[in-house]
C-alpha cells in the first residue's frame, strides 16, 4: 500500500520559523508536493518538489531527500493567517493519481 | 476566472435517497477527481477520470458513481445515501495525473440523517 506520514499537529509562534515534516512509503514516486487548507476552504497547491533539495518561495520553502524517502515544508516569520492544515502529496508517475497525507493542523500563536 | 465549480455547496439527504454532485472546470485539464473529507482523515480519492470517457476507482468507491458527461464537467452520484456519506465532498482538476498541481472546489458540504 501507499502511506505517508506527517504530525497531526503543530503549533508555533507569530514570527517564529516551523518545519512540517513528511516520510513516505509508495509504489513509485516522481514528486512531492504540498497543499494548504484553511478552516472551512478547499486545499490549494503551495510548492512541488521532484529533484533533492530546496525549493523557496517568498516565505515558504519546501525540501525533498528521495534517498531518504523524506520531505519538508518550512514556513518562515509565521502570520496568524498561516494557521491551517498541511497536506503533503506523492506524484507516483504513470496513470496513476496524486496519494494525500492525512494533514498537519499548524496553529499559530500570538 | 471560476476554476473548479461545485454545486450545491450544501445539502441534507435522508438516508435511502439519491442526489448528484456537480462538478465544471474551466481550465481546460483532462484529469478530474472527486474526494471525501472527514475529519482527521485527510482526503480520500472516491474516483478519478485521466481523461474523457474513462473512469477508475480510487480508495473509497463503495456507494458512488461517477459520470465524465464531457472534458469540463464530472459528476459523482450516491444512489441511496448512508449516514456513513456524510462528509465534505471536494471536486479537482488538473492538467495530467503525475505532476501538475491539482486545482480543488469550494467542497459540497453533505449531511445524511
Amino acid at each position: 500500500g501507499q502511506s505517508l506520514e506527517q504530525p497531526s499537529e503543530v503549533t508555533a509562534v507569530e514570527g517564529a520559523i516551523v518545519q512540517i515534516n513528511c516520510t513516505y512509503q509508495t509504489s513509485g514516486f516522481y514528486g512531492l508536493s504540498w497543499y494548504q487548507q484553511h478552516d472551512g476552504g478547499a486545499p490549494t497547491f503551495l510548492s512541488y518538489n521532484a529533484l533533492d533539495g530546496l525549493e523557496e518561495t517568498g516565505r515558504f520553502s519546501s525540501f525533498l531527500s528521495r534517498s531518504d524517502s523524506y520531505g519538508y515544508l518550512l514556513l518562515q516569520e509565521l502570520q496568524m493567517k498561516d494557521s491551517a492544515s498541511y497536506f503533503c502529496a506523492v506524484s507516483r508517475g504513470g496513470n496513476t493519481p496524486l496519494v494525500f497525507g492525512k494533514g498537519t493542523r499548524l496553529s499559530v500563536i500570538a | 476566472n471560476a476554476g473548479v465549480t461545485q454545486t450545491p455547496k450544501f445539502q441534507v439527504l435522508k438516508t435511502g435517497q439519491s442526489m448528484t454532485l456537480q462538478c465544471a472546470q474551466d481550465m481546460n485539464h483532462n484529469s478530474m477527481y472527486w474526494y471525501r473529507q472527514d475529519p482527521g482523515m485527510g482526503l480520500r480519492l472516491i474516483y478519478y477520470s485521466a481523461s474523457e470517457g474513462t473512469t477508475d476507482k480510487g480508495e473509497v468507491p463503495n456507494g458512488y458513481n461517477v459520470s465524465r458527461l464531457n472534458k469540463r464537467e464530472f459528476s459523482l452520484r450516491l444512489e441511496s445515501a448512508a449516514p456513513s456519506q456524510t462528509s465534505v465532498y471536494f471536486c479537482a482538476s488538473s492538467q495530467d495525473r503525475g505532476r501538475q498541481p491539482q486545482h480543488f472546489g469550494d467542497g459540497t458540504r453533505l449531511s445524511i440523517l
